[in-house]
């Protein structure tokens, strides 16, 4: 494993509130990504980065936003949570070797009331 | 729009073998990549084809056909643990090398 966890592991929260999940990692991969998994959905990514302090956009961005300060912290901000984005976020790393690999955390199941 | 599609459910027999496609609609890309998620877990990578052709991992293969624009991941002697969903992957030259997921296909085994 890539040794990645993301916290917290579960979270219940109201409309209107701001959250902020944490993805930490320790095998100093440069790329890191956050996803949703959603019934039909499949995987979708939200940001990613590919260095510290470097992020872009993914495909269901608005809403949210990053920070990585650090090679092992990547940050994912719901800034006034809504109902929409109760979801399973999942944290990956690596995705750029020869094989293309990424390593997944365990995910974080957010339910937005 | 969805560049990967693949089938949303699979059922198959224990001891039996499937076959789970995933074509693809887009025309850069590094290879095709398959990942198994078992339920309330996360996404495990199980195999990559960078070239066409069959790549063999134990009892799982994957095929890659660029010209067809088509891959397939291939369970042999099913167990039932291998009862998980399964999605295809590709990073996109064409979307600043972002990795794009399918949808995922649920393989439901019977004993």
């Amino acid at each position: 494993d890539a040794g990645i966890t993301q916290s917290p592991r579960h979270k219940v929260t109201e409309t209107g509130t701001p959250v902020t999940l944490r993805c930490h990692q320790t095998e100093n991969h440069r790329y890191m990504y956050w996803y949703r998994q959603d019934p039909g959905h499949g995987l979708r990514l939200i940001h990613y980065s590919y260095g510290v302090k470097d992020t872009d956009k993914g495909e269901v961005s608005d809403g949210y936003s990053v920070s990585r300060s650090k090679t092992e912290d990547f940050l994912l901000t719901l800034e006034s949570a809504t109902s929409s984005q109760t979801s399973v976020y999942f944290c990956a790393t690596g995705g750029q070797g020869a094989d293309n690999e990424q390593f997944f955390g365990p995910g974080t199941r957010l339910t937005v009331l | 729009g969805q560049s990967l599609e693949q089938p949303s459910e699979v059922t198959a027999v224990e001891g039996a073998i499937v076959q789970i496609n995933c074509t693809y609609q887009t025309s850069g890309f590094y290879g095709l990549s398959w990942y198994q998620q078992h339920d309330g877990g996360a996404p495990t990578f199980l195999s990559y084809n960078a070239l066409d052709g069959l790549e063999e991992t134990g009892r799982f293969s994957s095929f890659l056909s660029r010209s067809d624009s088509y891959g397939y991941l291939l369970l042999q002697e099913l167990q039932m643990k291998d009862s998980a969903s399964y999605f295809c992957a590709v990073r996109d030259t064409n979307r600043d090398d972002k990795i794009i997921f399918g949808k995922g296909t649920r393989l439901h085994i019977l004993p």
